[in-house]
This record gives structure tokens, C-alpha cells and sequence, in this order.
């Protein structure tokens, strides 16, 4: 299994820019979420999906959208980009949200640039 | 909002040394994981508490889900060099919104050999 991979993992975009991020799992998990994670803020919720077809809103949805067509992908996508986007992204993935079942696995994460 | 404090941010040790840092909230927990993170890689999770009181360990890591459910703490014995990393703490209250996590901002943790 190759768990939770995530493409790219680099980028740099120019601000007014648009890119989306792909989260893929193959570990047949219910819920997935974005985060970003900048300097000694630690990690926060973007948005998040229970489901398949099913997205929510986390800390900090602004300038965000997310889509869940498929159980096993979670897309993150910036429509303009900004230079406060620029950030390391997370994905992350759980069976469900719960107990035991709300241990999340983190994917290697994208670094992303907006000049 | 829910916040954790966590503690200390940094710490610099000498191998061998034993390790011990903590979260805090003013909010109550259901659940208490703590996770690693090393350079350019995503959080792995380490240990995960389910109960307030509970102690549980991993190998030479040993965390506490505390009695009033509102901390936790992290202990790393004998430290060795690949312990350097970011360990955060994150908590989450399952009667609320599900699946959100709330993470602490870490504790950076450095190893002299």
C-alpha cells in the first residue's frame, strides 16, 4: 500500500494563478482533509470530507475549494492564488471520525510557492 | 476557539537524556494523539489515548491522556539522534465536529550526539 501520496510536491505559482493539489489513499478511508502548515503555527484545517461526494469547511476555507468525487481522491483547489497561500499542504486520512478510527495518516505533503 | 498549548517549543539535549513536554487546553478531550514530524515529511502518529488517565508507550515513548482530560504530556527516554524531530500533540472532542483534530504548534526537539 502506498498510503496517502499527494501531487506535486513542489510548485510555484504566480500570484492570480490558479492549480489544483491531488490527494490520493489506498487504504479505502472514509474521511479525508487538507491542511497547511507554516512556520510556528502548526498544522490547520482547510476543509474536509466525510464521505464520498461530501465536503466541510475547517479553520481556514478562505481562497480554498475542495472536491470528492471519488472515495479515494480529496482535490484541493486554488482558484487565485496568493502570496499568503504560499504554505506546505497536507493530506491526510482517516477510516472514520471517531475513537480509534480518527487516527489520521499524513501524506508527504506539497510545497507551494505564489510569487 | 479550542487551542492547545504545547511546551516547551524547542528543546536542546544531549543523547541519552530523557525528554518530557506536555499540551494543555482549557477545553475538555476525548481523544489525545501525538505525532512526528521530520523533515520534509508529513506527520506519523506515535501514540494515540483514548481515556482520561490512561498511559500508554511505544517503545521508549511513553504519553498520558490526563484525569481531567484536558492535557496531555510526552516522554522520550534515553534519546538518540534520530529522535530529532517536531512532535505535536493534537486532541479532538468527537461529540462536536467530526474529524477535526486540533494540533498543537509543536515541540522541536534537537539531539547532540
Amino acid at each position: 500500500n502506498a498510503g496517502v501520496t499527494q501531487t506535486p510536491k513542489f510548485r510555484v505559482l504566480k500570484t492570480g494563478q490558479s492549480m489544483t493539489l491531488l490527494c490520493a489513499q489506498d487504504m479505502n478511508h472514509e474521511y479525508m482533509y487538507w491542511y497547511r502548515q507554516d512556520p510556528g503555527m502548526g498544522l490547520r484545517l482547510i476543509h474536509y470530507s466525510v464521505g464520498e461526494g461530501t465536503t466541510a469547511k475547517g479553520e481556514v476555507p478562505d481562497g480554498y475549494n475542495v472536491s470528492r468525487l471519488k472515495k479515494q481522491n480529496f482535490l484541493l483547489g486554488l482558484e487565485s492564488a496568493a502570496p499568503s497561500q504560499t504554505s506546505v499542504y497536507f493530506c491526510a486520512s482517516s477510516p472514520r471520525g471517531g475513537g480509534a478510527l480518527n487516527e489520521q495518516f499524513f501524506g508527504p505533503g506539497t510545497r507551494l510557492t505564489v510569487l | 476557539g479550542q487551542q492547545l498549548n504545547q511546551s516547551p517549543q524547542s528543546m536542546f539535549i544531549q543523547e541519552g537524556e530523557d525528554v518530557s513536554m506536555n499540551c494543555t487546553s482549557s477545553s475538555i478531550f476525548n481523544t489525545w494523539l501525538w505525532y512526528k514530524q521530520e523533515p520534509g515529511e508529513g506527520p506519523v502518529l506515535l501514540i494515540a489515548l483514548y481515556k482520561a488517565g490512561e498511559l500508554t508507550s511505544n517503545g521508549r515513548l511513553t504519553a498520558q491522556f490526563g484525569i481531567t482530560r484536558k492535557d496531555s504530556f510526552l516522554n522520550i527516554s534515553a534519546s538518540i539522534p534520530s529522535d530529532v524531530g517536531i512532535y505535536f500533540c493534537a486532541a479532538l472532542n468527537y461529540g462536536g465536529s467530526q474529524g477535526n483534530l486540533i494540533f498543537g504548534k509543536g515541540t522541536k526537539l534537537s539531539v547532540k550526539p
